[in-house]
């Protein structure tokens, strides 16, 4: 199985500057059809997940642009470029270019300093 | 709006069994595969089974083969995983997932696995 692996666990970020998470995989994340199913997830305390990236870098719908995803082969990045109040929660990553199983990174606690 | 509404969570003892359902709304259930994920504060996301459109084709984590069985019924639009065999292990919040790249999430549905 993919192993996905998240740093830092813990992020604390003082309000409107930047955050950086990243997410690292055991083996590349390229697929056949040369897609990366590489996504990105938030979960706010008290809430279910929600995707916010897909494909590495594309934007979900109603998801603010403040939030991007890069990254190829094996190393991939979360940026916020400006953290809000309403960013606090975990973050996950979660391959699904070498399934089953989709895996998913051990998740990222963002915090308000 | 994608609605999908978790039910039939509950205390089991190990050993035992328990059928959780999904009630799916506000898009077209039978084009897309439907996914369950668990959650736990120690384990984290752990992805437990798909299935595909029409139903042919399912995939567990190896953790529950044997024990778990994924199904769906389009013309209720409605997604089940029955849980036999459970273990202290599977205790979670099992969430019913839209889509093989889990592009929405319901509220889930707490499973304890305890005597």
């Amino acid at each position: 199985d993919v192993v996905l692996t998240q740093s830092p666990l813990s992020l604390p970020v003082t309000l409107g500057q930047p955050a950086s998470i990243s997410c690292r995989s055991s083996q590349s994340l390229v697929a056949s059809d040369g897609n990366i199913y590489l996504n990105w997830f938030q979960q706010r305390p008290g809430q279910s997940p929600r995707r916010l990236i897909y494909k590495v870098s594309d934007r979900d719908s109603g998801v603010p642009d403040r939030f991007s995803g890069s990254g190829s082969g094996t190393d991939f990045t979360l940026k916020i470029s400006r953290v809000e109040a309403e960013d606090v929660g975990v973050y996950y990553c979660m391959q699904n270019t070498h399934w089953p199983p989709c895996t998913f990174g051990q998740g990222t606690k963002l915090e308000i300093k | 709006e994608v609605q999908l509404v978790e039910s039939g969570g509950d205390l089991v003892q190990p050993g035992g069994s328990v059928r959780l359902s999904c009630a799916a709304s506000g898009f077209t259930f039978s084009n897309y595969w439907m996914t369950w994920v668990r959650q736990t504060p120690g384990r984290g996301q752990e992805w437990v089974a798909n299935i595909n459109e029409d139903g042919g084709e399912k995939h567990y984590v190896d953790s529950v083969k044997g024990r778990f069985t994924i199904s769906r019924d389009n013309t209720k639009n409605s997604l089940d995983l029955q849980m036999n065999s459970l273990r202290a292990e599977d205790t979670a919040v099992y969430y019913c997932v839209k889509g093989q790249w889990a592009d929405s999430w319901g509220q889930g549905t707490l499973v304890t696995v305890s005597s």
